[in-house]
């Protein structure tokens, strides 16, 4: 079975400061894994995916994640964050092959504080 | 606008009174998906189609019902609702069904209150 961990309810930081929102995985071969957002009374957005190259991906609004094999990870970052990144963060994971559902991780609210 | 529509928004009913929500996406996506949304669980999937005619569980599949006749419509159906399928509902969409690498767009969801 595919699952997603997201060690972190919240996460708080300074306007301006970077930010890490954390998400390891666990699935059978190799993952596609995604970052959203989701802002109040509204659907998810999306940031950013990795498939395959390159392991750091870079996405919208100056959002990038680093995917780390050995490790099972893909934590989100932002070199500065603003007040209007405040949202929830979901991460999810399927596999290249097998089922073609998305897991989805239980979700993290970014805080930025003015 | 490419968009993903959901029907309705909100709801409250009762118990056992079968219910409907509509979606519809407007971007000749071969892939649509249902999820709930629950407060600490995130996005479970509730079923998936990969293509017209094509639909298969996820996660948490009971007390649910799909169908996908048409490749834009994909209507999520509780034949007889509970209070414990009292949620937020997102329907999704993406195009290429097999390779499942395409981010999904959202519908801005439909909260449904079970009496």
């Amino acid at each position: 079975a595919q699952s997603v961990a997201q060690p972190e309810d919240q996460v708080n930081v300074a306007e301006g400061n970077p930010l890490t929102v954390k998400c390891t995985y666990s699935v059978s071969g190799n993952p596609y894994l995604f970052w959203y957002v989701q802002y109040p009374n509204r659907g998810l957005q999306f940031l950013l995916k990795y498939i395959t190259g390159d392991n750091l991906v870079k996405g919208s609004y100056g959002f990038e994640a680093e995917f780390n094999k050995s490790q099972t990870s893909f934590h989100l970052k932002k070199p500065s964050a603003l007040v209007s990144d405040s949202a929830l963060y979901f991460c999810a994971v399927r596999s290249y092959t097998g089922r073609r559902a998305l897991t989805f991780g239980s979700g993290t609210r970014l805080q930025v504080q003015p | 606008e490419a968009q993903v529509t959901q029907n309705p928004r909100y709801l409250i009913t009762v118990t056992g009174k079968k219910l409907t929500v509509t979606c519809s996406q407007n971007m000749n996506h071969e892939y649509m998906s249902w999820y709930r949304q629950d407060p600490g669980l995130g996005l479970r999937q509730i079923y998936y189609s990969m293509n017209v005619e094509v639909t298969d569980k996820g996660d948490v599949p009971e007390g649910y019902k799909v169908s996908r006749k048409e490749k834009r419509n994909f209507p999520l159906i509780l034949e007889s609702p509970s209070p414990n399928q009292t949620s937020l509902y997102f329907c999704a969409s993406s195009p290429g069904g097999g390779e499942g690498n395409q981010p999904q767009h959202f519908g801005d969801g439909t909260r449904l209150s079970i009496l």
